[in-house]
């Protein structure tokens, strides 16, 4: 069964500094898909980033990237240079190639600090 | 183009009384999914649709669940005898491409059930 786990509740991180959001996933699928999700207070789920299993590089987007580590089964999001806009809670989740279903992990609350 | 819609945004219920929660995708998107996240957790999976077809059910969705998408177009979900451990955001999302890439969340109905 897949499993995503983010072992960070919350966070407090300087406006303009980096932050990294870490993320471990459990599957015994060779393919899967890795997701970052941001979730402000107004509910809707907005999509960050994508990397996939077999993809060589890790993924970016903007002030977004993601360090995947597969040997470690690790998938930690970077935001770089954070904004106050930041503020959210942030979701890893992942899908086995072949299965609809996104598996998310328990979420990080990240506050930036003026 | 707008993205994923729900309505309503919120409600609140009274134990025992059936609700109908309404999602409209994008409107090239092809499948639709629903999800349920309840405080402090990240979204559950709970039922998708490819086209009309309900493909596939979560066991969180007990017999007083069901979901439907005619046509192919907008979803709803309906809880009957509603509990207080329905109270939750009812997550609605869309995608368009089968193992591809993000899908695309609405704000979310948020149940309260007094």
């Amino acid at each position: 069964a897949q499993k995503i786990t983010q072992t960070q509740p919350g966070m407090f991180v300087q406006e303009k500094e980096a932050v990294t959001l870490d993320c471990t996933y459990d599957t015994s699928d060779p393919s899967y898909g890795l997701f970052w999700y941001k979730q402000p207070s107004s509910g809707e789920m907005i999509f960050l980033i994508y990397q996939g299993s077999y993809d060589q590089q890790n993924a970016t987007e903007g002030r977004y990237s993601l360090n995947f580590q597969k040997a470690r089964k690790s998938a930690n999001l970077v935001i770089s240079a954070s904004q106050l806009g930041d503020s959210a809670m942030y979701f890893c989740a992942m899908r086995e190639i072949g299965n609809e279903k996104l598996t998310f992990g328990t979420g990080t609350r990240l506050t930036i600090i003026p | 183009d707008t993205g994923v819609s729900q309505d309503p945004r919120h409600k609140i219920t009274k134990r025992g009384q059936n609700v109908t929660f309404r999602c409209d995708p994008i409107s090239e998107h092809n499948r639709l999914y629903w999800y349920r996240q309840t405080l402090g957790q990240g979204p559950e999976f709970l039922t998708y649709f490819q086209n009309e077809a309900q493909l596939e059910k979560s066991r969180l969705l007990s017999d007083r669940f069901s979901a439907e998408r005619p046509k192919g177009s907008f979803s709803t979900l309906e809880i009957q005898r509603t509990e207080q451990g329905d109270s939750a955001m009812y997550l609605c999302a869309s995608s368009g491409r089968t193992g591809g890439t993000e899908a695309f969340f609405g704000q979310g109905t948020r149940l309260t059930v007094v």
